[in-house]
C-alpha cells in the first residue's frame, strides 16, 4: 500500500521566521508531487507543484525534492500568521485513468506574531 | 475554485437512511473524484470517475456508490447510512494548468449520521 508520511505537528515558527514541512513516500515509482493547504474549515488549496529533483521556487514558497531519499519538502518564507494552515503533502504514482493522489495526514503550522 | 460545488454543504441524517452527495462543475473535466477527510487519516480516495458511466473504486469503497450520467455532475450514494460515515466529503477534477496536471478541490460537505 502507498504511503505518504508526515509529521503531524503543530509546528510552531515566529513571524517572519522560515517553516520546514516535510514528508516521505514509499512508492519509488511516484511522479509528482503537490503541497496543499488547508485552512480549518475549508478545502484544501493547492500552492505547490514538483516533478524533478531539486528546489522549485514560487513566492515564498520553496518545494524540495529527493526521489532517491523519496523526501519531499516545503519551505515557507517570511512566515506570516496567515499561513497558519495545516499544509497537506500528495503523491502521485499513476498516469491516465490510473493516475490518483496519495495524501499525507497534515502538518498544522502556526506562525505566531 | 476550479467552478466546483457540492450540495448539500451541511446534512444531518440518521442511521439506515439513504444519502445522495452531490458534485457539479462547469468546466467540462474529463476525471472527477471524491474523498472523505476524517481526523487522524487524512483525505482518502472514494470512487473516482474517469468519464460518463465510467466509474472505479477508490481505497474505502464499501457501504458508498457512485453514478454519473453526464459529465458534469458525479454523485456519491450511501445507501444505508452508518454512524462511521460520519466525515467531510470533498469532490475534485483533475485539470492540467501550471501546476502540472493535478487536482482541485469543491468547498466540501460535512455529513453527520446520528
Amino acid at each position: 500500500q502507498k504511503e505518504v508520511e508526515q509529521n503531524s505537528g503543530p509546528l510552531s515558527v515566529p513571524e517572519g521566521a522560515i517553516a520546514s514541512l516535510n514528508c516521505t513516500y514509499s512508492d519509488r515509482g511516484s511522479q509528482s508531487f503537490f503541497w496543499y493547504r488547508q485552512y480549518s474549515g475549508k478545502s484544501p488549496e493547492l500552492i505547490m507543484s514538483i516533478y524533478s529533483n531539486g528546489d522549485k521556487e514560487d513566492g515564498r514558497f520553496t518545494a524540495q525534492l529527493n526521489k532517491a531519499s523519496q523526501y519531499v519538502s516545503l519551505l515557507i518564507r517570511d512566515s506570516q500568521p496567515s499561513d497558519s494552515a495545516t499544509y497537506l503533502c500528495a503523491v502521485n504514482s499513476g498516469g491516465g485513468s490510473n493516475y490518483k493522489l496519495t495524501f499525507g495526514k497534515g502538518t498544522l503550522l502556526t506562525v505566531n506574531p | 475554485d476550479a467552478g466546483i460545488t457540492q450540495s448539500p454543504r451541511h446534512k444531518v441524517t440518521e442511521t439506515g437512511t439513504p444519502v445522495t452527495l452531490r458534485c457539479h462543475q462547469t468546466e467540462n473535466h474529463r476525471y472527477m473524484y471524491w474523498y472523505r477527510q476524517d481526523p487522524g487519516h487524512g483525505l482518502r480516495l472514494i470512487h473516482y470517475s474517469y468519464g460518463v458511466k465510467d466509474t472505479d473504486k477508490g481505497e474505502v469503497s464499501d457501504g458508498y456508490s457512485v453514478s454519473r450520467s453526464k459529465t458534469e455532475d458525479f454523485l456519491l450514494t450511501l445507501e444505508s447510512a452508518t454512524s462511521s460515515q460520519t466525515s467531510v466529503y470533498f469532490c475534485a477534477i483533475r485539470t492540467s494548468d501550471r501546476f502540472g496536471e493535478t487536482q482541485y478541490f469543491g468547498p466540501g460537505t460535512r455529513l453527520l449520521v446520528l
